[in-house]
């Protein structure tokens, strides 16, 4: 199976604050990764796929970016909404697999 | 709008089976596979096994074969996935989602999730 690995695995953060979060896949996963965003007691939403491309109705501060194996989510300016855990994952091969989670709290 | 609704929340002994559904609606069934996923309390996002409504065939994780069976009522546009001979570990809420793309599963996302289903298993 592929390994996701995410870091950091928590971070503080004001509104207004640029934040990026890095995820890094155990082999070449080709631009196969998505991420979501989760909420206390929700089912995750999809953020961005395909790596880099933007989820329709999801704001345009948030954006996704590739170099090999890494792979990078930033938020350009924080929200208060935007307080969350983040989860990256690769579907590159079966099975998909999810990094352990990024969370962004105040 | 496109919208998955899982069943209620269960409460199994341990050795039993729980059986979760996940009502689909607002596009066509049989176009887009479903995941299962799942999530134990205060843990992270387990992929289970994915169904493709069209033909009802699945694959499932090494780690639930033998255990887990999903199946699809097309008169309903609903699927269902059956875990069995349960243990105190499988206490998560477990996910339906939708596949983003249609018709294949490779290299697919999950857009939107159910609500979730949370199975509690205690002697």
């Amino acid at each position: 199976d592929i390994q996701m690995t995410q870091s950091p695995s928590s971070l503080s953060a004001f509104v207004g604050d640029r934040v990026t979060i890095t995820c890094r896949a155990s082999q070449s996963i080709s631009s196969y990764l998505n991420w979501y965003q989760q909420k206390p007691g929700k089912a995750p939403k999809l953020l961005i796929y395909a790596a880099s491309t933007l989820q329709s109705g999801v704001p345009s501060r948030f954006s996704g970016s590739e170099s090999g194996t890494d792979f990078t989510l930033t938020i350009s300016s924080l929200q208060p909404e935007d307080f969350a855990t983040y989860y990256c994952q690769q579907s590159y091969s079966t099975p998909p697999t999810f990094g352990p989670g990024t969370k962004v709290d105040i | 709008q496109v919208q998955l609704v899982q069943s209620g929340a269960e409460v199994k002994k341990p050795g039993a089976s729980v059986k979760v559904s996940c009502k689909a609606s607002g596009y066509t069934f049989g176009n887009y596979y479903i995941y299962w996923v799942r999530q134990a309390p205060g843990q992270g996002l387990e992929w289970m096994g994915v169904i493709n409504p069209s033909g009802g065939s699945a694959t499932y994780a090494q780690k639930f074969q033998g255990s887990v069976t999903m199946t699809r009522d097309t008169s309903t546009s609903t699927v269902h996935m059956e875990l069995s001979s349960l243990r105190p570990e499988d206490t998560a809420v477990y996910y339906c989602a939708k596949g983003g793309a249609p018709y294949y599963d490779f290299g697919n996302w999950f857009d939107p999730w159910g609500q979730g289903t949370l199975v509690t298993v205690s002697s």
